[in-house]
């Protein structure tokens, strides 16, 4: 399979504890972005990366996330201190050509 | 004024009518749009892009109107395979993220 591939599928965790998700993009792809999906909220960008330099965070993004993509290849965002609000879907797209979004099938979030 | 803006619907269709949706967006300066469907609980996935000439693939019609700061997407005779959420997606003049549109649920009944 070569299409984006995210881990864990589905998370389950306390409040106040950190979690990290991975998303590895299609291999020739140079730009990663994650976005947050609530059933509220509808798909809303968090950050974006160009290979390993991140250009872009969302006001959305409190101190408490952070999103690395070391050598520009698999991206991971962390979650610190995670609370009930964090409970979302995480997905994470790799760009192509004519800046087309391919999706992994993303990160479900339960924070109880 | 949100930046992209959709109807939620649902849009309930019967099967093998046309339907058709917009999408209105604040930036004047956006410069590419973009179709996406997305299916109940899976990720989104690419529809078409809308150029200025507008453009069609199989019953599917995007177009652009930048007076009116506009996208539409049109299904001719609808499948009942049709039936997700229609996402539009527009990327402003001064920032490289593409924002979302929240969605427009479509129902095709038989």
């Amino acid at each position: 399979d070569t299409g984006v591939s995210q881990n864990p599928r589905h998370k389950i965790t306390k409040r106040g504890q950190n979690v990290t998700f991975r998303c590895d993009p299609i291999s020739e792809h140079n730009r990663l972005y994650w976005y947050r999906q609530t059933l509220g909220q509808g798909q809303e960008f968090l950050t974006y990366f160009q290979n390993e330099a991140q250009l872009e965070k969302s006001r959305l993004l409190s101190d408490r996330f952070s999103a690395e993509r070391p050598k520009g290849s698999f991206s991971t965002l962390e979650i610190q201190r995670t609370e009930q609000g964090d409970s979302a879907m995480y997905l994470c797209a790799s760009q192509g050509a004519r800046e087309k979004l391919f999706f992994g099938s993303g990160t479900q979030l339960s924070v109880l | 004024r949100k930046e992209v803006e959709q109807d939620p619907g649902p849009f309930n269709v019967p099967e093998g009518a046309t339907v058709a949706f917009n999408c209105t967006y604040s930036n004047s300066a956006s410069q590419s749009f973009f179709w996406y469907r997305q299916d109940c609980r899976k990720e989104p996935k690419l529809l078409m892009s809308v150029y200025s000439s507008g453009n069609e693939d199989g019953r599917f019609t995007a177009q652009l109107n930048r007076a009116s700061q506009y996208i539409s997407l049109l299904i001719r005779d609808s499948k009942l395979s049709d039936s997700a959420t229609y996402l539009c997606v527009v990327r402003g003049g001064g920032a490289d993220g593409l924002t979302f549109g929240k969605g427009t649920h479509l129902i095709i009944q038989p």
